[in-house]
C-alpha cells in the first residue's frame, strides 16, 4: 500500500505484482514531463518522459500516463522486480523554464 | 551513450578549505546544469549554463563558484563552505536549453562540511 508522512512517501509492493506511482504536478503550462529513478547512493537516472501532446508512452515494462485535465502524471512498472527499489521522481518543464521535481516516492519491492 | 561523470565521489572538507567538484560529458550537450540534493528531497537547482556561458544563478551563496572551461567540463569550486552545505552535489546535461530536453544526471559528489 501506499503512506504518507513526514518522511518520504512509500508505496509497498510485492515482487511480480504492478506498481503505480503518482505524481500530482502543478503549472498547467508544462509541456514535457520525465520520470527519473534514484538508487540509493546513486544520482537520478532518466526512465522515460512524455510531452503534453501525448497521453501514454511505453517503455520496456514501464508506461507513463498523462492527464492534463487534472494535472495527474502516473509510472506504472510491470511485474516489479527488487532492482526496481528506488526513489522516483517526476519532473515537470515548461518550455524556457527550469523543470521542477516532484517530492518523490520510495519504491519499496517485498520479496 | 547517456553518461556524465562526477569526480571526486565523496568529499570531505573543513570550513576553511578550497576544493573543486568536477563533472564531464562527452555527448555533444550544450546545456549543464549543478543541483544540490539533501537528504529524502528532490534536486534543486543551482547553476544552468548554455553554451558555456553562465545562464541561470538560483541566488546561490557566493562561496559556490561554477565555471565551465569548455563545453564538455563542468566545475564547482568550493570556499569557506557551511556545514549545512553538506548534500549530494549532482551534475546534469541536456542538449541545449532552447527547448524542452532531457536531462542526464551523473553519479553526484556526495559532500561532508566538516
Amino acid at each position: 500500500g501506499e503512506s504518507v508522512g513526514l518522511h518520504l512517501p512509500t508505496l509497498s509492493v510485492q515482487e511480480g505484482d504492478n506498481s503505480i506511482i503518482n505524481c500530482a504536478y502543478s503549472n498547467s503550462a508544462s509541456d514535457y514531463f520525465i520520470w527519473y529513478k534514484q538508487e540509493s547512493g546513486k544520482g537520478p537516472q532518466f526512465i522515460i518522459d512524455i510531452r503534453s501532446n501525448m497521453d501514454k508512452r511505453q517503455g520496456q515494462r514501464v508506461t507513463v500516463l498523462l492527464n492534463k485535465t487534472v494535472k495527474h502524471l502516473s509510472l506504472q512498472i510491470a511485474a516489479t522486480q527488487p532492482g526496481d527499489s528506488a526513489v522516483y521522481f517526476c519532473a515537470e518543464n515548461t518550455y524556457g523554464q527550469n523543470f521542477v521535481f516532484g517530492p518523490g516516492t520510495r519504491l519499496s519491492v517485498l520479496p | 551513450d547517456t553518461e556524465v561523470t562526477q569526480t571526486p565521489k565523496h568529499l570531505v572538507m573543513g570550513m576553511t578549505n578550497k576544493k573543486s567538484l568536477k563533472c564531464e560529458q562527452h555527448m555533444g550537450h550544450r546545456a549543464m546544469y549543478w543541483y544540490k540534493q539533501k537528504a529524502k528531497k528532490p534536486p534543486e537547482l543551482m547553476f544552468v549554463y548554455s553554451y558555456e556561458k553562465l545562464s541561470i544563478n538560483e541566488s546561490v551563496p557566493s562561496r559556490f563558484s561554477p565555471e565551465c572551461p569548455n563545453s564538455s567540463l563542468l566545475n564547482l569550486h568550493l570556499h569557506a563552505l557551511q556545514p549545512e552545505d553538506s548534500a549530494l552535489y549532482l551534475c546534469a546535461s541536456s542538449r541545449s536549453t532552447d527547448t524542452s530536453q532531457a536531462q542526464y544526471f551523473g553519479p553526484g559528489t556526495r559532500l561532508t562540511v566538516l
